[in-house]
C-alpha cells in the first residue's frame, strides 16, 4: 500500500527556520504529487502546498507564500517543507500525503511531526 | 469555502447519522471525505463525491454534487466515532471543511 514518514519537528524560536522532511516507500514515489497539510492543536486540517510528481510545478496556501517552500528529492524518495519566519500560528501537527492517482485525494499519510514555535 | 454541518454530533451504536459539506462554488464532485481518530493521520474514506476507497466498510456513503454534499454511516459501529472532514479537490487551494465530531450519546 505505501508508507510515508516525516520527520525534521521540534520547537523552534519565532522568526525561525525549519525543514521538515518526508520520506516515502512501498510506492513509485516519483509518480505522484504530494502535499503539506497541517492541524494546529485541537484544530481542524489545514492545507499547506502540493508539488507536482516531477516538481515543476508548486502550489501554496495564499497566506504561506514567501515564507514556506515545498520542494522533493525523487531520487531519495524524499518531499521537503522549508519553513522560513516562523511565528506562533504555524505550530501545528504537519502531515504529508500522496495524491490518488485519479481523484487527488489523499489515500496514504504520513504520521505527522510536530512543529512548536515559541520563545 | 468549505461548510460543514453540524460541527458536533452525538449518536448511539447502531444509529444513522449525516454530515453535510456545502461548497460555496460549484465543485462537480471533486470532494472526498476523511475519517481522524484521536491521535491519528487521517483516513481517506471516499473520493470523487460517492466512491468508497479501498477496505472502507460499506455502512459508509457519500453523495451529491455541485455544492451540496452528504456523508452517512448507517449502523454505527463503536469504532466509528471519530471526526470527520470533506475536502474540496477541485482548484487550488484544497481547503477542507471545518470537522464534525462525532461521539457517542
Amino acid at each position: 500500500q505505501g508508507q510515508l514518514v516525516e520527520s525534521g519537528g521540534g520547537v523552534v524560536q519565532p522568526g525561525g527556520s525549519l525543514t521538515l522532511s518526508c520520506e516515502g516507500s512501498g510506492f513509485i514515489f516519483r509518480g505522484y504529487g504530494i502535499h503539506w497539510v497541517r492541524q494546529p492543536p485541537g484544530k481542524g486540517l489545514e492545507w499547506v502546498a502540493v508539488i507536482s510528481y516531477d516538481g515543476k510545478y508548486k502550489f501554496y496556501e495564499d497566506s504561506l507564500k514567501g515564507r514556506f517552500t515545498i520542494s522533493r528529492d525523487n531520487s531519495r524518495n524524499t518531499l521537503y517543507l522549508q519553513m522560513d519566519s516562523l511565528r506562533s500560528e504555524d505550530t501545528a501537527v504537519y502531515y504529508c500525503a500522496k495524491g490518488d492517482s485519479s481523484s487527488d485525494a489523499y489515500d496514504i499519510w504520513g504520521q505527522g511531526t510536530m512543529v512548536t514555535v515559541s520563545s | 469555502q468549505l461548510t460543514q454541518s453540524p460541527s458536533f454530533l452525538s449518536a448511539s451504536v447502531g444509529d444513522k447519522v449525516t454530515i453535510a459539506c456545502r461548497a460555496s462554488q460549484g465543485i462537480t464532485t471533486f470532494l472526498a471525505w476523511y475519517q481522524q481518530r484521536p491521535g491519528e493521520a487521517p483516513k481517506l474514506l471516499i473520493h470523487s463525491a460517492s466512491i468508497l476507497q479501498s477496505g472502507v466498510p460499506s455502512r459508509f456513503n457519500g453523495s451529491g454534487s455541485g455544492t451540496e454534499f452528504t456523508l452517512t454511516i448507517t449502523g454505527l459501529q463503536p469504532e466509528d466515532f471519530a471526526t470527520y472532514y470533506c475536502q474540496q479537490l477541485n482548484s487550488y487551494p484544497l481547503i477542507f471543511g471545518g470537522g464534525t465530531k462525532l461521539d457517542i450519546k
